[in-house]
């Protein structure tokens, strides 16, 4: 069993719709990280949390430590918007990262 | 421009031959790390760095090293290359605010083929 699970796998969407990425885990951590992964391969930070909520533009993460799950949130969803978003834990007092396998979002125009 | 470095971002090599695969940052930041990335399995942490002189294992360290004898460079060694270590891999770098992180930087990437 992975420590971090990612759903859906794969995410298809029109312009403009709300999108919502989750992201379990199983282990005891000091952080979350989302990340996006360009389909050229770049990797951004999109976020860093450990309690409550961020927002940035049009995407949104939320995060609920009791029930170790997190959320990645698009408002308004645009073909730019197109990539692979990774969640990514900082396991407790060990300082490794382990990576969930990602969510392939395609948006259409 | 901050920003991390790899080099070199392409290399096709054989088995046996050492090589190594250069990172660099130019934001001062004490934590650096390696990743490597494969189809189905993601990222996956190799190496971490807290600082000079301070390493240790991700979860997959097996046939790399790496030094931190200066605060801007991380180089991932590879000793003795074989076929599976043919991955594309990350360097990604952040800032330690006492015990706490910060968003991670990444490096563009360098697609190694192991022949």
């Amino acid at each position: 069993k992975n420590e971090v699970e990612q759903s859906p796998q794969n995410l298809t969407a029109q312009e403009g719709e709300f999108i919502t990425i989750n992201c379990s885990y199983s282990v005891g951590i000091s952080a979350l990280h989302w990340l996006q992964q360009h389909p050229g391969g770049g990797i951004v930070s999109l976020f860093m949390l450990s309690s409550g909520k961020k927002k940035h533009g049009r995407l949104i993460a939320t995060i609920n430590i009791q029930e170790k799950h997190s959320s990645l949130h698009i408002t308004a969803s645009h073909p730019r918007d197109s990539a692979v978003y990774i969640c990514a834990v900082l396991w407790y007092n060990t300082d490794k990262l382990i990576f969930g396998t990602g969510t392939r979002l395609q948006v259409f125009p | 421009e901050a920003q991390v470095t790899q080099n070199p971002r392409y290399l096709i090599t054989v088995t046996g031959k050492k090589l190594t695969v250069t990172c660099s940052q130019n934001m001062n930041h004490e934590y650096m790390s390696w990743y490597r990335q494969d189809p189905g399995l993601g990222l996956r942490q190799i190496y971490y760095s807290m600082n000079v002189e301070v390493t240790d294992k991700g979860d997959v360290p097996e046939g790399y090293k790496v030094s931190r004898k200066e605060k801007r460079n991380f180089p991932l060694i590879l000793e003795s290359p074989s076929p599976n270590q043919t991955s594309l891999y990350f360097c990604a770098s952040s800032f330690l605010s006492g015990d706490s992180y910060n968003e991670q930087f990444f490096g563009p990437g360098t697609r190694l083929t192991v022949l």
